[in-house]
């Protein structure tokens, strides 16, 4: 079993809707969790990071974790064009900051 | 511009060769990393630095070697390259500014 899993893609939403992404990790002593964004041929960026159960917001995204259940979510909304890319699930892993990625999933906002 | 910067950004090498991937960051972080990234499986940790003058395997660590020179910068080497190392391979500095990493643009290696 992988450590990060996400939902498999590509998903496709229409604009101004909101686009849900998943992501669940068997480490059940991981602390900290990422979202990063990769465009098509870029290198991933970071967009949220969290660290305690419930939601966290910031801007257009909110992302949500639940370490009972080992999930952590991003809700992308009033989706734009602009939000089509990959969205890659990270977890922190043992020491020194190291990270596990899930695959990703391949967001394509519709005009 | 602040950042990680690695060269190069593309290459094709022949089975056998060798070569080294450069990565530079100026943003005084102490922990770099080297990942690769293959369609379907998302970034695999090769190897990292946790502080200048130490290095550690990751999840991927056949085939390759590293140096962290300084605390600047940290290079992964190939030695013998081999098909199944045809990937594009991100260097990472992480910083506690925004507790996340930075990552370079990428190199684009093909083995043939």
């Amino acid at each position: 079993q992988k450590e990060v899993e996400q939902n498999s893609g590509p998903l496709s939403v229409p604009e101004g809707a909101i686009a849900s992404l998943n992501c669940t990790y068997s480490d059940r002593v991981s602390q900290s969790f990422f979202w990063y964004r990769q465009y098509s041929g870029k290198s991933p960026e970071l967009i949220m990071s969290i660290y305690s159960n419930g939601d966290k917001e910031d801007g257009r995204f909110t992302a949500q974790l639940n370490k009972a259940s080992q999930y952590v979510s991003l809700l992308i909304r009033d989706s734009q064009p602009s939000d089509s890319a990959t969205y890659l699930c990270a977890v922190e892993t043992g020491d020194d900051y190291k990270l596990s990625f899930g695959a990703g999933t391949t967001v394509t906002v519709r005009a | 511009n602040a950042g990680v910067t690695q060269t190069p950004k593309f290459q094709v090498l022949k089975t056998g060769q060798s070569m080294t991937l450069q990565c530079a960051q100026d943003m005084n972080h102490n922990s770099m990393y080297w990942y690769r990234q293959d369609p379907g499986m998302g970034l695999r940790l090769i190897y990292y630095s946790a502080s200048e003058g130490t290095t550690d395997k990751g999840e991927v660590p056949n085939g390759y070697n590293v140096s962290r020179l300084n605390k600047r910068e940290f290079s992964l080497r190939l030695e013998s390259a081999a098909p199944s190392q045809t990937s594009v391979y991100f260097c990472a500095s992480f910083g506690t500014e925004n507790y996340g990493y930075t990552f370079g643009s990428g190199t684009r290696l093909t083995v043939v």
